[in-house]
């Protein structure tokens, strides 16, 4: 039961424009979310993240939007750069309880010089 | 700034042998988590510990056990090794009270059974 679910294993962008990683989940107890970065035999880098009773929550060029009502999150990167180039985890936490993460399948972002 | 260190980064046992993980936590850092990340899969949470205490189990098999010492590192330990549990070991640290908001990982192991 894929409760975090990013539908789309990869994603191919030009550099400049925008990138947009999605990401859905069904458990209605997650109330805090987050994007991870990886790179190859690396662990994952933390990149931003977003409380449920927030909507929107920017950080330079990365904006993270939160739909509560359709469960659904997404990143976006502009403008998208080389060095974006990676696997974009999506992971979802309930503050009640454990506070373990619950990941996505991961998006392989390539962006095109 | 100090890391989260995982050794070794790469192990290689046979089938049925035993493994085991470790990983020291950033300085301070009372709480350290374990997740497996199989080829082409999402990281799964395997255990997690807080001051020295198991707060939390996930999907970690009965082959497997981990514990925190005193010094607040963990070790995973791994017996009866199959050739399923081929994977990326992470591990992850934080202080109590902040949760995934104050996550770091390591760059964590790889272990391959032949």
């Amino acid at each position: 039961d894929q409760q975090v679910k990013q539908n789309s294993p990869s994603l191919s962008v030009q550099e400049g424009r925008i990138s947009i990683l999605n990401c859905d989940y069904t458990n209605s107890m997650f109330d805090y979310f987050l994007w991870y970065k990886k790179y190859p035999a690396e662990g994952p880098t933390f990149l931003i993240s977003i409380s449920s009773i927030k909507d929107k929550n920017e950080d330079g060029r990365f904006t993270v939007f939160l739909n509560k009502s359709a469960k659904h999150l997404s990143l976006h990167i502009v403008p998208s750069q080389p060095g974006d180039s990676a696997v974009y985890f999506c992971a979802a936490s309930a503050t009640q309880g454990a506070q373990k993460l619950v990941f996505g399948q991961g998006t392989r972002l390539t962006i095109n010089p | 700034a100090a890391g989260v260190i995982q050794s070794p980064r790469h192990l290689i046992k046979e089938k049925r042998e035993t493994a085991t993980l470790k990983c020291y936590p950033i300085p301070r850092h009372d709480t350290v988590y374990w997740y497996q990340q199989g080829p082409g899969q999402d990281p799964q949470f395997l255990i997690s510990f807080y001051e020295k205490m198991q707060s939390d189990k996930g999907s970690i098999p009965d082959r497997f056990s981990a514990q925190q010492f005193s010094d607040y590192h963990s070790e995973l330990n791994m017996s009866s090794l199959e050739l399923g549990d081929s994977a990326l070991y992470f591990c992850a640290s934080s202080l109590g009270d902040r949760g995934p908001r104050g996550y770091t990982f390591g760059s964590g192991t790889r272990l391959t059974v032949v």
